[in-house]
């Protein structure tokens, strides 16, 4: 079965410094690496995804993440932090050969502290 | 809509009743997933639609769970006899292919509570 892990459970920058918000995963097949971002009474939005191609993917409000296949990891990245990015961050797997079932990790509390 | 839309937004249920919980998702949106959410946890697996059928109903935590999507579009999530553990936002998600590449697309979910 898919797993995520997200080793810490607050990450705290100051505004303009570089985010990385750290992720690994477990998966028998090829992965499909997502993130998404959760505010605060919502629901989680789509920030990146990961299906093949190049490592680095770009996605929404300047985020990018790398995927790293030999340490199974897929960091979310932003060069600038803003303290509108503070907010719950989930990365998830999903077994590229196998169910659709996506798997979240715990989640991450960013803080951008102004 | 725009997006996917969950109702009621908040419910609270005295132990013992049923509850059914609503989603109605992106149009055309092939799958459609249910997702549990506890307090300052991720979101966990429930079930998963393609069109009609229910291919995969392994995450529903017990036979109280029960969901449909009858005409392919819009799903419900019933809870019987609710319990205590019960209480969580349940998340549903839409996506436009049944292939797994495309990314979900989330309701704002209903938080339960059960008293």
């Amino acid at each position: 079965a898919q797993s995520v892990a997200q080793p810490e459970d607050q990450v705290n920058v100051a505004e303009g410094n570089p985010l990385t918000v750290k992720c690994t995963y477990s998966v028998s097949g090829n992965p499909y690496l997502f993130w998404y971002v959760q505010y605060p009474n919502r629901g989680l939005q789509f920030l990146l995804k990961y299906i093949t191609g190049d490592n680095l993917v770009k996605g929404s409000y300047g985020f990018e993440a790398e995927f790293n296949k030999s340490q199974t990891s897929f960091h979310l990245k932003k060069p600038s932090a803003l303290v509108s990015d503070s907010a719950l961050y989930f990365c998830a797997v999903r077994d590229g050969g196998g169910n659709n079932r996506l798997a979240f990790g715990k989640g991450n509390q960013v803080v951008v502290i102004p | 809509g725009a997006g996917v839309s969950q109702s009621p937004r908040y419910k609270v249920a005295k132990r013992g009743q049923d509850v059914a919980l609503r989603c109605d998702p992106i149009s055309g949106h092939v799958s459609l997933f249910w997702y549990q959410q506890a307090l300052g946890q991720g979101p966990e697996f429930l079930t998963y639609f393609q069109n009609e059928a229910q291919l995969d109903k392994s995450g529903l935590p017990s036979d109280r769970f029960f969901a449909e999507r009858p005409e392919g579009s819009v799903s419900t999530l019933k809870i019987q006899r609710t319990q205590q553990e019960d209480s969580a936002v349940y998340l549903c998600a839409s996506s436009s292919s049944g292939t797994g590449s495309s990314p979900l697309h989330f309701g704002n979910g209903t938080r339960l509570t059960v008293t």
